[in-house]
């Protein structure tokens, strides 16, 4: 079974418009750590957003936040106000356990911003 | 401060030739990670380190890919015998603090590995 699973293999949005890109996840560890990183054309891994498995609050930095529902095992991330800079792939990942430190990523979505 | 740097960017090398990849990653970073992806996938964890010791090296895919860090600094990612399914975007990572569930993984630029 996939770790990480992201459905949406390409999606095209307006700029300026809010975008969601979805994920969901699985595992039996109580303890574990999300992340996205973004990969433009350029090639480059980008860290956006960490959410922890005990983290009250969905995390936010800047136009990203992410969209945390545990008990369906979901882990959205949600860029608002979106900019035709955000077109790239978006890698969710997970890290299983503190005792873990590998990442498993997922195959990924491919966002393009329309002008 | 400096990123995570690799080296070469790009190598093209024919079957059955030995390739070694540098990874030199962010300074003061304790752990660093080595993972190969595919063209449209997601990276695919290979092996890790702490300091100079080598942790985890499960995702290591058969016996000719080999990885150290001799002075828990510069890594390099060894393919002997280097095959036509070898080739990949090949990407280094560092942390700074061994394992913790938030220990955020810096990614270098990769070494896009391809072999005729």
């Amino acid at each position: 079974a996939q770790k990480i699973t992201q459905t949406q293999p390409g999606m095209f949005v307006q700029e300026k418009e809010a975008v969601t890109l979805d994920c969901t996840y699985d595992t039996s560890d109580p303890s574990y750590g999300l992340f996205w990183y973004k990969q433009p054309s350029s090639g480059e891994m980008i860290f956006l957003i960490y959410q922890g498995s005990y983290d009250q609050q969905n995390a936010t930095e800047g136009r990203y936040s992410l969209n945390f529902q545990k008990a369906r095992k979901s882990a959205n991330l949600v860029i608002s106000a979106s900019q035709l800079g955000d077109s790239a792939m978006y890698f969710c990942a997970m890290r299983e356990g503190e005792g873990d430190d590998k990442i498993i990523f997922g195959k990924g979505t491919r966002l393009h911003i329309l002008p | 401060g400096a990123g995570v740097s690799q080296s070469p960017r790009y190598k093209v090398t024919k079957r059955g030739q030995d390739v070694a990849l540098r990874c030199d990653p962010i300074s003061g970073h304790v752990s660093l990670y080595w993972y190969r992806q595919a063209l449209g996938q997601g990276p695919e964890f290979l092996t890790y380190f702490n300091y100079e010791a080598q942790q985890d090296k499960s995702g290591l895919p058969n016996d000719r890919f080999s990885a150290e860090r001799p002075e828990g600094s510069i890594s390099t990612l060894t393919i002997q015998r280097t095959e036509q399914r070898d080739s990949a975007m090949y990407r280094c990572a560092s942390s700074l603090a061994m394992g913790g569930l938030k220990d955020t993984q810096y990614f270098g630029p990769g070494t896009r590995l391809t072999v005729l």
